[in-house]
């Protein structure tokens, strides 16, 4: 069975910093490009960054270039999202999605909140 | 930046009723347009991908259609657990965006 499982969320001052997790079981992420998606409080889906299976191509949202780094560690099996110079319109769950299919986020985890707030 | 646009925001219906959503693009996407949908609380789920395709466990009941600028998702009968928020979603272009949504409510 497919799982994913974010952890790392938390509160945050603006301008700090914060690494999320994402832990994957009953697949090898190495096989297939990985996403971050997140959702402010009340608000759509916004695409954040993903990776390809190569884990050379990455690729992020024009408000998050510079400041947030994708990355995974295969023997862990894990995708990371690590996260600098946060804002306050940082503040949303993130997902950590698997694309089965290039670019559509075919399994989901349970979202971890990051909060960014003096 | 394609934009995805979603009709109506809202709509209201009852089960068993048959209901058609929309989502336009600003450019052409081809076929590569997806849908999701989110219940509260909830991650969102793929339904349809590159248009059309059904993505896996997903019921009959839900059906996909267009390409280019305009897309249809339609659920044939509506069952009671179908009432959530649908998003559409474009992989042609970087970045890849979602539409705000549709909210399918019980009428």
């Amino acid at each position: 069975e497919v799982q994913l499982v974010e952890s790392g969320g938390g509160l945050v001052q603006p301008g700090g910093s914060l690494t999320l997790s994402c832990a994957a079981s009953g697949f090898s992420i190495s096989a297939y490009w990985m996403s971050w998606v997140r959702q402010a409080p009340g608000k759509g889906l916004e695409w954040v960054a993903n990776m390809k299976e190569d884990g050379v191509g990455k690729y992020y949202v024009d408000s998050v270039k510079g400041r947030f780094t994708i990355s995974r560690d295969d023997a862990k099996n894990s995708l990371y999202l690590q996260m600098n110079s946060l804002r306050a319109e940082d503040t949303a769950v993130y997902y950590c999605a698997c694309d089965y299919i290039p670019n559509y986020f075919d399994y989901w985890g349970q979202g971890a909140l990051v909060t960014v707030s003096s | 930046e394609v934009v995805l646009t979603q009709s109506p925001a809202t709509l209201s219906l009852s089960p068993g009723e048959r209901a058609t959503l929309s989502c336009r693009a600003s450019q052409s996407v081809s076929i590569y347009l997806g849908w999701y949908q989110q219940k509260p609380g909830q991650a969102p789920r793929l339904l349809i991908y590159d248009a059309s395709n059904r993505a896996t466990g997903i019921p009959a009941r839900f059906s996909g259609s267009g390409s280019g600028t305009d897309f249809t998702l339609t659920i044939s009968s509506l069952e009671p657990e179908d009432f959530a928020v649908y998003y559409c979603q474009q992989r042609t272009k970087w970045p890849l965006t979602f539409g705000h949504g549709t909210r399918l409510e019980i009428k």
